[in-house]
């Protein structure tokens, strides 16, 4: 099975930082590699599939690059409303692995 | 506006068996496959399995092969998530999600959530 790896687990930042979470694999990947935001007591919330296409609604702060094993998800510039846990996820013929989580917290 | 509205949190003994629901509404429920995601307390995120209403064509995650049953009932565009003989490890908040697009590669639209807790 394809082992995920997000870095750093926490991340402690300031508003108006930019701010980049790594997810890398144990092995080659698809591109259908995404990134959710979870805040505590909520379902997550899905930013980004396909390594980089933004779902419909969320801010352009948000961006997703990355192929073979190395995937990144930058927010351009963090705001209030950011503080929260991100996940990769990655998807092939019907196995689903999500990463550890990245927990980003006010400095 | 398409929604999972996920059945109320459960407090079962070890041993015993739950079966929670999912119920769709806003879209068709026969198009997209349905997930189920575990979660346990301060831990990341696990897909367990997932169903395609139309046929209920079911594949599970590995770990979770034989300690689950997803289901549907089409006639209440409801799926379901049976969990067998449980163990205080079942303590965990349990998410269903789809993706309102084929094939299921991300999940855009969540459930809000079972919490199941289980007693020994």
């Amino acid at each position: 099975d394809i082992q995920m790896t997000q870095s750093p687990s926490t991340l402690s930042a300031s508003v108006g930082d930019r701010v980049t979470i790594t997810c890398r694999a144990s092995q080659t990947l698809s591109s259908y590699l995404a990134w959710y935001q979870q805040k505590p007591g909520k379902p997550p919330n899905l930013l980004i599939y396909q390594t980089s296409i933004l779902e419909t609604g969320v801010p352009s702060r948000f961006s997703g690059t990355g192929s073979g094993t190395e995937f990144t998800l930058t927010i351009s510039s963090l705001q209030p409303d950011d503080f929260a846990t991100y996940y990769c996820q990655h998807y092939v013929d019907f196995r689903w692995a999500f990463g550890q989580g990245t927990k980003v917290d006010i400095k | 506006e398409e929604q999972l509205v996920q059945s109320g949190a459960e407090v079962k003994k070890s041993g015993e068996s739950l079966k929670i629901s999912c119920r769709v509404s806003g879209y068709s429920f026969t198009t997209f496959w349905i997930a189920w995601v575990r979660q346990m307390p301060g831990k990341g995120l696990e897909c367990m399995g997932i169903i395609y209403p139309y046929d209920s064509d079911t594949r599970y995650s590995p770990p979770f092969q034989g300690q689950v049953t997803i289901s549907v009932d089409k006639s209440i565009s409801t799926a379901y998530l049976q969990l067998h003989s449980l163990k205080a490890s079942d303590t965990a908040m349990y998410y269903c999600a789809t993706r309102l697009a084929n094939p299921a590669h991300s999940f855009d639209l969540w459930g809000q959530g079972t919490m199941v807790t289980v007693s020994a």
